[in-house]
C-alpha cells in the first residue's frame, strides 16, 4: 500500500461548481498536510498548509483533515477556468523539519466555462 | 521578494553525459530539496540539503548527487545519464524548522 493515495482523475466540472479533491494516507504519524497546485510545465505552488484535524479556509479554498480516518480534502468553491491544474497533496511527520514531503500523484482538474 | 529560481529552464543531454542543475532558494531559507517529476510517476524525493550538509536522500542511485554552497544555493549533478532520467527536476526551499516548501519552476531535462 502506498503511503499516500490520490485519485488521478481527470476531473471535469463546469464553471461555478464545487470541487472536492481527496487523499488518503496510511502513516498515522503524518501531521503536517499541504495542498499544492501545479499548472502544466510549471513548479507546484503552495495553496494550503494545515497541521491539525478540522477545516482551514482561505478564500474559495477549504482544506479539511480527518486524522481518525487518515483522509484529507481540498474543496474549491465557485470554481473558475483558471483553477484548471493538477492538485497535489503532500504530508510529513512532525518533529522532522526538513524531512521530505510525501506527495500524492496529483488529481488533474479541468473547469470549463 | 524573489522566489526559488532554477537554471537552466531546459537541458538536453545525450545518454552517458553529465547534467548539472542549479537552484537558488528564497532569501533566508537554509533548506533545499530536490525532486524528480517523471511523467506519470508524481514527485519523487531526491535529496535534502541544509546548512551545507546532505541530510536525507531518496531512493535514487549514487549517480544522483549534489551539494549546497555557503550562500545556500544548491547544485544537482546527474552522472552517466540514462533515457529514464528525462523528467522535470524541481527544487524547493524552506526555513529549516518549518515544513512548508516553496518550489521553483523546474528544469526540464531531456536525455536523448
Amino acid at each position: 500500500q502506498k503511503e499516500v493515495e490520490q485519485d488521478p482523475g481527470p476531473l471535469s466540472v463546469p464553471e461555478g461548481a464545487i470541487v472536492s479533491l481527496n487523499c488518503t494516507y496510511s502513516n498515522s504519524a503524518f501531521q503536517y498536510f499541504m495542498w499544492y497546485r501545479q499548472y502544466s510545465r510549471k513548479g507546484p505552488e503552495l495553496l494550503m498548509y494545515t497541521y491539525s484535524s478540522g477545516n482551514k479556509e482561505d478564500g474559495r479554498f477549504t482544506a479539511q483533515v480527518d486524522k481518525s480516518s487518515k483522509y484529507i480534502s481540498l474543496f474549491i468553491r465557485d470554481s473558475q477556468p483558471s483553477d484548471s491544474a493538477t492538485y497535489l497533496c503532500a504530508m510529513t511527520p512532525p518533529g522532522q523539519a526538513g524531512t521530505a514531503l510525501i506527495f500524492g500523484k496529483g488529481t488533474t482538474l479541468s473547469v470549463s466555462s | 521578494e524573489a522566489g526559488v529560481t532554477q537554471s537552466p529552464t531546459h537541458l538536453i543531454k545525450t545518454r552517458g553525459q553529465q547534467a548539472t542543475l542549479r537552484c537558488s532558494p528564497i532569501s533566508g531559507h537554509t533548506s533545499v530539496y530536490w525532486y524528480q517529476q517523471a511523467l506519470g510517476l508524481g514527485l519523487q524525493f531526491l535529496l535534502w540539503y541544509d546548512e551545507g550538509e546532505e541530510r536525507n536522500r531518496g531512493n535514487f542511485p549514487p549517480r544522483f548527487s549534489g551539494r549546497q554552497f555557503p550562500n545556500y544555493s544548491s547544485e544537482l549533478n546527474v552522472n552517466a545519464l540514462e533515457l529514464e532520467d528525462s523528467a522535470l527536476y524541481l527544487c524547493a526551499s524552506s526555513l529549516q524548522k518549518y515544513t512548508e516548501a516553496f518550489f521553483g519552476q523546474g528544469t526540464r531535462l531531456t536525455v536523448v
